[in-house]
């Protein structure tokens, strides 16, 4: 079964610090990975996609296949980051049969 | 543009009941995807439906099952409802099956 790990349920840090947020997978056929994000009191949104190779509001995430992991990234934190994140792999044919992590909570302080 | 949206908001049945939730899609979009999403954890994938015929299924038993409606609404069905059924039930309409998904704001099931 394909699964989808982000070990880290709570994430905090303060504002204009390096944020990463982990995400590891099981591999299988061609993943694709993607990067949801749930501001509150707000529906579950996508924040990228690997494929698009996009960065979106600052962040950034790599496809390591070596390592199993798309963790995303932005260089300095800003308090509006503060949101739950959900890493998600789906296939390149197909976005919409996804399996997602748990999710990590960022809080970023001021 | 319209938003994907579902009904109800809110939802309290009793063990053993049937519910029926209901998706419509973001304009133009031909493809629902629905999850169920415990409370704690990530949401996980019932079905998916394309163009009116199911799609794929996650690891749900029969008693789930679903419809889509010529212009790609989406209904949800749980028979017999037990006590794990409780969650929030989201949907999610895409372009076609690549397309990015576009996310409602779910349906709270309670089952008491």
């Amino acid at each position: 079964a394909q699964r989808v790990t982000q070990p880290e349920k709570l994430l905090s840090v303060f504002k204009g610090a390096p944020v990463e947020l982990k995400c590891n997978y099981s591999y299988s056929g061609s993943p694709e990975l993607f990067w949801y994000v749930q501001y509150s009191r707000q529906r579950l949104q996508l924040l990228l996609r690997h494929i698009s190779r996009e960065s979106i509001k600052g962040f950034t995430a790599d496809l390591n296949k070596g390592e199993t992991s798309f963790h995303l990234k932005k260089p300095f934190a800003q308090e509006e980051d503060s949101a739950m994140y959900y890493c998600a792999r789906g296939y390149n044919t197909n976005a919409g049969k996804s399996t997602f992590g748990d999710g990590t909570t960022l809080t970023v302080k001021p | 543009e319209t938003g994907v949206t579902q009904s109800p908001t809110h939802l309290i049945k009793t063990r053993g009941q049937q519910v029926t939730l209901r998706c419509s899609s973001q304009s133009g979009h031909n493809t629902v995807s629905w999850y169920q999403q415990a409370l704690g954890q990530g949401p996980q994938f019932i079905f998916q439906y394309y163009r009116e015929e199911e799609n794929g299924r996650g690891n749900f038993p029969p008693r789930f099952s679903g419809l889509q409606f010529p212009n790609y609404s989406s209904e949800l069905n749980v028979n017999a409802l037990e006590l794990d059924d409780s969650a929030l039930y989201l949907c999610a309409s895409s372009l076609g099956l690549a397309g990015a998904q576009y996310f409602g704001p779910g349906t709270r099931l309670t089952v008491t």
